[in-house]
């Protein structure tokens, strides 16, 4: 069936360090994609998304490409911030009105 | 406009004990989602509901859950009766449509601590 795998966590980074977080992507067509940030003690909220390949979704400094030749994701920001930290959530959905999410990756920003 | 509303926000019980988890979507949202997030299993759909109907149940774990949307504004996720393993932080969400934006809008979930 339809999956997402994710890196795991935690990612302890710096701030202003660059951040990758691994995001592939299994499915029998072409998905649209998203990622979700869940701050503390909070719900999860829609980051950014793209809906066709080769597309860029962007938010708040946060980018990342759909690569349909590499089933990817991946979730990239050039200098996070301690703001930054929150665990975040790569999803897929695809023929469906279920997104199916990842198991998270928790990032760990320190001044 | 308020987001989506859950109650109550912690609960603890003992074992073998009713608990009724409670949602309120965003008022013109005609779909309404309940997952479950713990360590060990991350975000799991447990049901979701179009337009007050029970669309896809699936993920219901057992016959000890049950969940209903009685009317557009409200949603009760029962858990009868109650066991250790179901200890998790239960979501609601809703959306408008499909799901063709991707946008979930959640609520800040409810904390279940089962003794």
């Amino acid at each position: 069936g339809d999956s997402v795998t994710q890196m795991e966590g935690p990612v302890t980074l710096s701030e202003e360090a660059f951040l990758t977080i691994n995001c592939t992507y299994t499915a029998t067509g072409y998905p649209s994609l998203f990622w979700y940030v869940q701050y503390p003690g909070e719900g999860l909220q829609l980051l950014l998304k793209a809906t066709k390949a080769d597309d860029k979704g962007s938010n708040k400094g946060f980018e990342a490409t759909y690569r349909k030749e590499t089933t990817s994701f991946h979730l990239e920001k050039g200098s996070v911030q301690v703001s930054d930290s929150a665990v975040y959530f790569c999803a897929l959905r695809y023929n469906t009105d279920k997104l199916i999410f990842g198991t998270g990756t928790r990032l760990q920003v320190f001044p | 406009d308020a987001g989506v509303i859950q109650s109550p926000r912690h609960e603890v019980t003992e074992m073998g004990q009713e608990v009724t988890l409670r949602c309120k979507p965003i008022s013109g949202h005609d779909y309404l989602f309940w997952y479950r997030q713990t360590m060990m299993r991350g975000l799991e759909l447990l049901i979701y509901f179009n337009n007050n109907v029970p669309i896809d149940d699936s993920g219901m774990p057992e016959d000890r859950f049950s969940a209903k949307m009685p009317n557009a504004s409200f949603s009760t996720l029962k858990i009868q009766p109650s066991e250790p393993r179901d200890s998790a932080v239960y979501f609601c969400a809703s959306s408008r449509g499909t799901l063709n934006t991707g946008e979930l809008f959640f609520g800040e979930g409810s904390r279940l601590t089962v003794l």
